[in-house]
């Protein structure tokens, strides 16, 4: 099986920025995802990484080291519509059929 | 991106009865999607696994006679709770895996059930 954790809780003033860590266990590992979900939306996909390093996309970064199963999202320029829910998430086989397993979110409240 | 549809976004129902939650890729074809259950400010579970052609593929815990789940083509995937009760009320979302070799998996918009 899989297990991830992550900080419940997160806040943090505009313009700022945050990091939001993520570790897990997994028996394989295909990548870590990171997804943000709004109150009542869908959630959507925020950024992948697949070997150890820093993925940048815009105000996002995402990190990994895989020796010890560790990520981090990094949030810069916090704006307010950034407060919303922040999963990582991951694969244990290459294969269509496998789903996402997600953490149980972090809580980003960004204050002015 | 790829797109997926929910239908329908949110439904109340009474104790007893039986809701369908239609779930369709409308750009692309899903042979395979995925059920997830998502408590207020609580994580997605996945649920099930829903196989086109295929019985699905439930999680530990999950009772396939209570959540039934039919990949009827290959756009489109139905869970039906029946005999809802209150306990069942939650946000279902269901998604798709994207095109071979991506890693990305796309979501659907999510129905709120609501059993009184």
């Amino acid at each position: 099986g899989q297990s991830l954790e992550q900080p419940s809780e997160v806040t943090a003033v505009e313009g700022a920025i945050v990091q939001i860590n993520c570790t897990y266990q997994t028996s394989g590992f295909y990548g870590l995802s990171w997804y943000q979900q709004h109150d009542g939306g869908a959630p959507t996909f925020l950024s992948y990484n697949a070997l150890d390093g820093l993925e940048e996309t815009g105000r996002f970064s995402s990190f990994l080291s895989r020796s010890d199963s560790y990520g981090y999202l990094l949030l810069q320029e916090l704006q307010m519509k950034d407060s919303a829910s922040y999963f990582c998430a991951v694969r244990d086989r290459w294969s269509g059929n496998t789903p996402l397993v997600f953490g149980k979110g972090t809580r980003l409240s960004v204050i002015a | 991106g790829a797109v997926v549809s929910q239908h329908p976004s949110r439904v109340i129902c009474k104790s007893g009865t039986s809701v369908k939650i239609e779930c369709r890729s409308l750009d692309f074809q899903a042979t395979t999607m995925f059920w997830y259950r998502q408590f207020p400010k609580k994580s997605l579970m996945l649920m099930a696994t829903s196989n086109e052609g295929s019985k699905a593929t439930y999680e530990q815990g999950v009772e396939k006679d209570k959540f039934l789940i039919n990949h009827a083509s290959l756009t489109l995937s139905t869970l039906t709770v029946t005999s809802a009760h209150p306990e069942d009320s939650s946000f279902y979302i269901c998604s798709a895996p994207g095109l071979a070799g991506s890693y990305e998996q796309y979501f659907g918009p999510g129905t709120r059930l609501t059993v009184t």
